[in-house]
């Protein structure tokens, strides 16, 4: 079945450094891939997607490029911020499936 | 655009207990969703609506949970006979028609804890 994995975490970083988030995924067909992320005391929020191959979905500095030919959607922001700390999913839905298959999720820390 | 609402936020009842929790979606929205999501690990899909119909079901949805959606709008959730494995937070979003890329909107979740 439909399957995303993502890098473990928790990941710790200080301010202004650059951030990757691991994310691949096992799919039948073209899927639409989604980053959420869910910050403290707050509910899941979409903050990019691509619903193709070679798309960049972009959002708040954050990036992320549909590669078919890695089954991948890393996350990545140049500059990270205190604010950026949260938990981070991958997901995908597959077409005409209207159920988003999720990561386990990577908690993100910044310190100033 | 009030966001989803849920309701009850939190939720301690004893095993063996019903319990029923409450979605309110986004008004315009007309699918409506059930995941569940238990500690470090990503929500699961539970069932979802386009309008009143359940379309779809996961095999996670054992018997002893029921969803409704009475008339398109606010969605159940019901437990009978509540376990200690149903200690969850159970997550409702809801999203628009237009296919697989919709985003979906989620509540800020009821937490569900079984003693």
């Amino acid at each position: 079945g439909d399957s995303v994995t993502q890098m473990e975490g928790p990941v710790t970083l200080s301010e202004e450094a650059f951030l990757t988030i691991n994310c691949t995924y096992t799919a039948t067909g073209y899927p639409s891939l989604f980053w959420y992320v869910q910050y403290p005391g707050e509910g899941l929020q979409l903050l990019l997607k691509a619903t193709k191959a070679d798309d960049k979905g972009s959002n708040k500095g954050f990036e992320a490029t549909y590669r078919k030919e890695t089954t991948s959607f890393h996350l990545e922001k140049g500059s990270v911020q205190v604010s950026d700390s949260a938990v981070y999913f991958c997901a995908l839905s597959r077409p005409g499936a209207q159920k988003l298959v999720f990561g386990q999720g990577t908690r993100l820390t910044i310190n100033p | 655009d009030t966001g989803v609402s849920q309701d009850p936020r939190h939720k301690i009842t004893k095993r063996g207990q019903n319990v029923t929790f409450r979605c309110d979606p986004i008004s315009e929205h007309n699918r409506l969703y059930w995941y569940r999501q238990t500690l470090g690990q990503g929500p699961e899909f539970l069932t979802y609506f386009q309008n009143e119909a359940q379309l779809e079901k996961s095999r996670l949805l054992s018997d002893r949970f029921s969803a409704e959606r009475p008339k398109g709008s606010f969605s159940t959730l019901e437990i009978q006979r509540t376990e200690q494995g149903d200690s969850a937070m159970y997550l409702c979003a809801s999203s628009l028609m237009e296919g697989s890329g919709s985003p979906l909107h989620f509540g800020n979740g009821t937490r569900l804890t079984v003693t």
